[in-house]
């Protein structure tokens, strides 16, 4: 069936890059997404990119996508602090939408 | 344009009580979903429904029923709670696939 993994947990310091990983098992996924929960809310859609295209740039977020390898990941250019949340990676194909467990990350000063 | 409304926002129910949680979207969207979030284990489906009158069984299905009332409204209604229903529960919509939003949650204990 589907299966979407990430790592749990990624600390990194402010002014720094981080790197979100994603691996997914369904070769048939259409749209793969990341989203951002804070805590206590919702989650917010930030991007997401079609399986055709290998990347995707907005502002600070870069996402690239190795089909092949059926991996996601999203890229936080200059990390503040306000990006600290749990970013969820998730993949569809048709109607269902599968997540991740969720990435972690704590930005420190 | 509200997106996504859940109602209720928190509840506490004892063991075998029986409730129903709302959602509506005004996104027009087709496909609706439920999700639970429990810690360590991400999102995981619970039921979805692609389109008025229909409804598919996700990862997690037991306990629980749906209702895709009209386009706009999806209930899930737990019969008999059970502890291990305690969870955060997000309702979603989207369109042909690309996730529209998310609810803001509705916060549930079991005791």
């Amino acid at each position: 069936g589907e299966d979407v993994e990430q790592s749990l947990f990624l600390s990194v310091r402010e002014g720094d890059s981080s790197v979100i990983n994603c691996t997914y098992t369904d070769s048939s996924s259409t749209y793969l997404y990341w989203y951002k929960q804070e805590p206590g809310a919702g989650l917010q859609l930030l991007t997401y990119i079609f399986s055709n295209m290998d990347m995707k740039q907005d502002q600070r977020l870069t996402v690239l996508l190795n089909k092949k390898d059926k991996h996601l990941s999203l890229r936080i250019a200059d990390t503040q602090t306000g990006d600290s949340a749990i970013y969820f990676c998730a993949e569809s194909n048709g109607d269902k939408l599968i997540f991740g467990t969720g990435t972690r990350l704590q930005v420190f000063p | 344009n509200a997106g996504v409304t859940q109602t209720p926002k928190f509840q506490v129910l004892k063991t075998g009580q029986s409730m129903t949680l709302q959602c509506a979207q005004d996104m027009n969207h087709n496909s609706m979903y439920w999700y639970r979030q429990d810690p360590g284990m991400g999102l995981r489906l619970i039921y979805y429904s692609a389109s008025e009158g229909t409804t598919d069984k996700g990862e997690v299905p037991n306990g629980y029923n749906v209702s895709r009332l009209n386009k706009r409204e999806f209930s899930l209604r737990l019969e008999s709670a059970a502890p291990s229903q305690t969870s955060v529960y997000f309702c979603a919509s989207s369109e042909l696939g690309r996730l529209g939003s998310f609810g803001p949650g509705t916060r549930l204990t079991v005791t």
